[in-house]
């Protein structure tokens, strides 16, 4: 059973400011990792797919790493404001025959005016 | 471009009873997978279509199926429902199968099991 944690679970943080929080997959058979951004009463968006060690990945004022050798990732948000506030989900796939995506229990993240 | 639909958006069964949840993907995307949401367990995977084939199923047990039309359509159903299946179901769409696609999520269907 593939493990995906990611922390914290929940975070608030003040309009303006930046902000960051991480996921870990196992570093072994790695083959893609998604971050998902869920707000209340809509569905999942894809904001990023990441396939290579070192990625690095930017929407606007988000932004996301790789590092699969050691098996995390982090998202970044620089200037937070208040529409961010969301579930970010990671999910870890791990190519082949894998049971599709594995998904975090996610960080919910509120914004603070 | 018309998002994934889910049908019907909320649905009440008791349990013993069948269900039967739809999904229509993005217009062009031809891989639906499904997913169950509740509150312990996160986003679980269900099974993967492409091409009408089931390409892949996660950890849950036989009452849980589902299928593919030609037209990409997907329908999943669960037979002799239990209380622990009442849950929130994601369809997601994507243009082909495997782990690094960009996946779109329908809204989901609320089932209640009482």
């Amino acid at each position: 059973i593939l493990n995906v944690e990611q922390s914290p679970q929940s975070l608030h943080v003040q309009e303006g400011d930046s902000t960051n929080f991480t996921c870990s997959f196992p570093s072994s058979n790695f083959y893609a990792l998604h971050w998902y951004r869920w707000e209340t009463a809509k569905s999942p968006e894809a904001l990023f797919v990441m396939t290579l060690n070192g990625d690095e990945k930017k929407k606007g004022r988000i932004s996301a790493t790789l590092n699969t050798k050691e098996g995390y990732s982090y998202l970044y948000i620089k200037g937070s404001q208040p529409e961010d506030s969301a579930t970010y989900l990671c999910a870890f796939h791990s190519g082949g025959g894998a049971d599709g995506l594995t998904f975090g229990k996610g960080t919910h993240l509120i914004i603070q005016p | 471009k018309a998002g994934v639909t889910q049908t019907p958006r909320y649905l009440i069964k008791t349990r013993g009873q069948q269900v039967t949840l739809s999904c229509s993907p993005i217009s062009g995307h031809r891989s639906v997978s499904w997913y169950q949401q509740t509150p312990g367990q996160g986003l679980q995977f269900l099974f993967e279509y492409f091409s009408e084939t089931q390409r892949n199923k996660g950890n849950f047990p036989g009452r849980f199926s589902g299928r593919q039309f030609s037209n990409s359509r997907s329908e999943m159903n669960v037979s002799t429902l239990e209380l622990g299946d009442s849950a929130l179901y994601l369809c997601a769409s994507s243009l082909y199968p495997g782990g690094r696609q960009e996946q779109y999520f329908g809204p989901g269907t609320r089932l209640t099991v009482t």
